[in-house]
């Protein structure tokens, strides 16, 4: 069964700064199936980025991911202050179908 | 406007039943797959179902055998029969719509790229 650390679990910084976020499996994600998700108190859960490294429709450029195999990360190259919420990476490519990870929450320095 | 809409939380006894809708709008809710996905209170996101367009069905071993799925595609609308509840399904249910992937000798996966603002479902005595 594969399992998704990510970390920080919580991360400090400030506007205009660059943030970096990890997601590692516990197990190869299969086709970099891996996808970003950003959390705003009180929201839902919106779509980032998808197939690892592709951008959702309206998402800033400012956010990008990369990586492969059991290592992923989303880079927000400028933090602007409507990004500083909690962000959940989730893999769709193996079994179990459909896991999330714990979740990296990004707050205010 | 291209929306998910959840209804139908409440509190509910343990052992006891309730039934989730989701009103979709904006786009052809016929040529999606559709899903829920519930959140406990400060914690992560939990994938609990999934209906495809020809109505194939899907489920995590934690729900199965106690919810069930359904669609009503003349009505956009998603459904979530969830009966025999626990205390630890306590959350906040989600439904989402679903983008398909293959992935050989693995069940279906997707990722989720719309999302109601969810409904909460509290489950105690």
């Amino acid at each position: 069964e594969i399992v998704l650390t990510q970390s920080p679990g919580t991360l400090s910084l400030s506007p205009g700064e660059r943030a970096t976020l990890s997601c590692r499996a516990s197990q190869s994600v299969s086709s970099s199936y891996l996808a970003w998700y950003q959390q705003k108190p009180g929201q839902a859960p919106r779509l980032l980025i998808y197939g690892a490294s592709s951008r959702a429709t309206g998402i800033p450029d400012r956010f990008s991911g990369s990586g492969s195999g059991t290592d992923f990360t989303l880079t927000i190259s400028r933090l602007e202050p409507e990004d500083f919420a909690v962000y959940y990476c989730q893999q769709y490519g193996s079994s179990p179908p459909n896991t999330f990870g714990q979740g990296t929450r990004l707050e205010i320095k | 406007e291209v929306q998910l809409v959840e209804s139908g939380g409440g509190l509910v006894q343990p052992g006891g039943s309730l039934r989730l809708s989701c009103a979709a709008s904006g786009f052809t809710f016929s040529s999606y797959d559709m899903h829920w996905v519930r959140q406990a209170t400060g914690k992560g996101l939990e994938w609990v179902s999934a209906i495809g367009t020809a109505g194939d069905t899907y489920y995590p071993g934690s729900v199965k055998g106690r919810f069930t799925i359904s669609r009503e595609n003349a009505k956009n609308s998603l459904y979530l029969q969830m009966n025999s509840l626990r205390a630890g399904d306590t959350a906040v249910y989600y439904c989402a719509r679903g983008k398909p992937v293959v992935v050989v000798a693995a069940p279906p996966n997707w990722y989720f790229d719309l999302w109601g603002r969810g409904t909460l479902v509290t489950v105690s005595s």
